[in-house]
């Protein structure tokens, strides 16, 4: 089954440094890949998806993530952390054997320090 | 265009009452996917409809039902509520069902049951 993995549960920052967030995934064939953020008490908001082509796609509010297939990773980076990105970021994996619903890992806290 | 609304935003009930909860997708979504979001279980499919027909469901109780209307707007219905069943429930809408198509979710209806 499709499962992904999030390896850290909260991570901090300092306002400014670099940022980056862990997500690997388990499934054999080129996955559907996304990332979402949730700000407390709101829904998830889009960031950025990966579906083929060129490994590192760039996202909303200066976020990118990369593809590597040989790691079954795609993580989440920003150069800049701002405190407004303090939030719950999930990773998520298309379950294509299952009516192509998300499977999302357990998310990760980003603190961020002034 | 406007984004996926959710109504109410708030409930709380108390064990054993049922509730329904609303979703509205965005213009033009003929797909409507529900999951539920505790602390502890993170993010759980529920169920996804599309043009009035359930397509996919996940691994909750028969307690938990939902259903689409023509307008593709769709409600969730919990029976019998349990302690357990306070969460956030989050509705999702998408244009087709292929793996590839993103999913927007709307901002949640919290529910608190007593």
């Amino acid at each position: 089954a499709q499962s992904v993995t999030q390896p850290d549960i909260h991570i901090t920052v300092s306002e400014g440094a670099s940022l980056e967030l862990r997500c690997n995934y388990s499934y054999g064939a080129t996955p559907y890949l996304f990332w979402y953020v949730q700000s407390p008490g709101q829904g998830l908001q889009l960031l950025l998806k990966y579906f083929s082509g060129d490994t590192l796609v760039q996202g909303i509010k200066g976020f990118e993530a990369e593809f590597k297939r040989s790691q079954s990773s795609f993580n989440l980076r920003k150069p800049s952390v701002h405190w407004s990105d303090a939030a719950e970021y999930f990773c998520a994996v298309v379950n294509m054997e299952y009516g192509n619903k998300l499977v999302f890992g357990a998310g990760t806290i980003l603190r961020v320090k002034s | 265009k406007a984004g996926v609304t959710q109504t109410p935003r708030y409930l709380i009930k108390t064990r054993g009452q049922q509730v329904t909860l609303s979703c509205s997708p965005i213009s033009g979504h003929r797909s409507v996917s529900w999951y539920q979001q505790t602390p502890g279980q993170g993010l759980q499919f529920l169920f996804e409809y599309f043009s009035e027909t359930q397509r996919n469901k996940g691994n909750f109780p028969g307690r938990f039902s939902g259903r689409q209307f023509s307008n593709s707007r769709s409600e969730m219905n919990v029976s019998t509520l349990e302690l357990g069943d306070s969460a956030l429930y989050l509705c999702a809408s998408r244009g087709s069902l292929a793996g590839l198509e993103t999913q927007y979710f709307g901002p949640g209806t919290r529910l608190l049951v007593l």
